[in-house]
């Protein structure tokens, strides 16, 4: 029952190094998205994508990138870490793109940016 | 814009006793809401939703309400438990955010502190 899987779970970053979050997901599921949480401010909503092949922006996109060659995994990309993007991380998937889904979640990467 | 708030930042009851959380949306578009439980160091947990074309639903000592005249949104746990301390999450989906899509806002939650 693995679900949704995240690496790494902690991460420390220099400002300006570029890294990679891992997300795999072993349900099948079509829809999959990476949130960020930060005190106070709730989960908001990075990017998403609704099948293998189809990405798009979420609320705060900005400052990284996705690709979803597979079905399984859903990698979040910093470009160049900046102390803003300080924060956990989460990936969430759900059966399918329709809505009325509840998505399910890793257990996120804590990420710091020096 | 639109968002999900929560009346309570933080709860604390008495073991055995009934807890009430609260969440106030402002979308009347919303159609969907979901309800999940953040322990320290893990994901989210759905706990349980509901459909705008129901008022209640009930699950396993859970029981979610859902007042649309006055757009708010409550998770009932009976007999509180300690191994129900944790941070609860509002969540509503709506046709005016991302379209078809899933996507979600979420509320900024509450703290449950179940005190044995």
């Amino acid at each position: 029952n693995a679900g949704v899987t995240q690496t790494p779970k902690f991460q420390v970053l220099k400002t300006g190094q570029s890294m990679t979050l891992q997300c795999a997901q072993d349900m099948n599921h079509e829809y999959m998205s990476w949130y960020r949480q930060d005190p106070g401010m709730g989960l908001r909503l990075i990017h998403y994508s609704v099948g293998a092949g189809i990405t798009d922006q979420g609320e705060v996109p900005n400052g990284y990138n996705v690709s979803r060659s597979t079905t399984e995994d859903f990698p979040l990309r910093l470009l160049s870490a900046a102390p803003s993007q300080t924060s956990v991380y989460f990936c969430a998937s759900s059966y399918s793109a329709g809505r009325d889904q509840p998505q399910h979640f890793g257990d996120g990467t804590r990420l710091s940016i020096l | 814009g639109e968002s999900v708030g929560l009346h309570l930042p933080t709860l604390s009851v008495q073991e055995g006793d009934n807890s009430i959380i609260n969440c106030a949306y402002s979308n009347s578009a919303s159609d969907y809401f979901i309800w999940y439980k953040q322990e320290s160091g893990k994901g989210p947990q759905f706990i349980i939703d509901i459909r705008s074309n129901m008022d209640k639903r009930q699950g396993q000592r859970v029981t979610v309400l859902l007042n649309k005249t006055v757009k708010h949104l409550s998770l009932q746990i009976a007999a509180t438990q300690p191994g129900d301390s944790a941070v609860y999450f509002c969540a509503e989906n709506t046709p005016d955010y991302g379209g078809s899509q899933g996507n979600l806002i979420f509320g900024k939650g509450t703290k449950l502190s179940v005190k044995p």
